[in-house]
């Protein structure tokens, strides 16, 4: 069964700080892999996608992430944090051998102190 | 583009009752998932919908059912609702055969149960 694990429920970074938030992923087969942005009280934001191909993804405000397969991770990067990336994140993996469903990790809080 | 819409944006409702959420998918996407969010949780999967039938489900009981329309809008249909309904339910669209099928999210139904 697929399943998403985002150690840390809170983070704390200083503003202008670099930050890493880590995602692992149980999967039998070739997954695609996602990281949403969600601020209090709104829906989904997708920040940046993996299907296939290079490794290193870009995504929207500065964001990149790793796929790792040898460490079946996905960790969100981003090389100096601000006070707008206060928020909560969610790493989430499907597959086409699963159908087309989301499976996402609890999330980590992001606080930024300035 | 509208992207994807809900309505109603909150919902109160007592034990028991019925509710119907509303979703319209952004335009040209043909598929719509349903997830629900509790509180402190990630978004778990309900069911999808593609060519106005149910496609795949989720972990959820028989309470829990929808609709898709021939304009490729959904409904999501709650009987007999219980406490532990309370939470953020989230439509998210998508168009069938694209690469990882993306999907994109609406910002979401907020459901109380008293």
């Amino acid at each position: 069964a697929q399943s998403v694990t985002q150690p840390d429920i809170h983070i704390t970074v200083s503003e202008g700080a670099s930050l890493e938030l880590r995602c692992n992923y149980s999967y039998g087969a070739t997954p695609y892999l996602f990281w949403y942005v969600q601020s209090p009280g709104q829906g989904l934001q997708l920040l940046l996608k993996y299907f296939s191909g290079d490794t290193l993804v870009q995504g929207i405000k500065g964001f990149e992430a790793e796929f790792k397969r040898s460490q079946s991770s996905f960790n969100l990067r981003k090389p100096s944090v601000h006070w707008s990336d206060a928020a909560e994140y969610f790493c989430a993996v499907g597959a086409r051998e699963y159908g087309n469903k989301l499976v996402f990790g609890a999330g980590t809080i992001l606080r930024v102190k300035s | 583009d509208a992207g994807v819409t809900q309505s109603p944006t909150h919902l109160i409702k007592t034990r028991g009752q019925q509710v119907t959420l509303r979703c319209s998918p952004k335009s040209g996407h043909d598929t719509v998932s349903w997830y629900q969010q509790a509180l402190g949780q990630g978004p778990q999967f309900i069911f999808q919908y593609y060519e106005e039938e149910e496609r795949q489900r989720g972990n959820f009981p028989d309470r829990f059912s929808g609709h898709q329309f021939p304009n490729y809008s959904s409904e999501l249909n709650v009987n007999a609702l219980l406490l532990g309904d309370s939470a953020l339910y989230l439509c998210a669209s998508s168009l069938s055969g694209a690469p990882g099928n993306e999907q994109f999210f609406g910002p979401g139904t907020r459901l109380t149960v008293l």
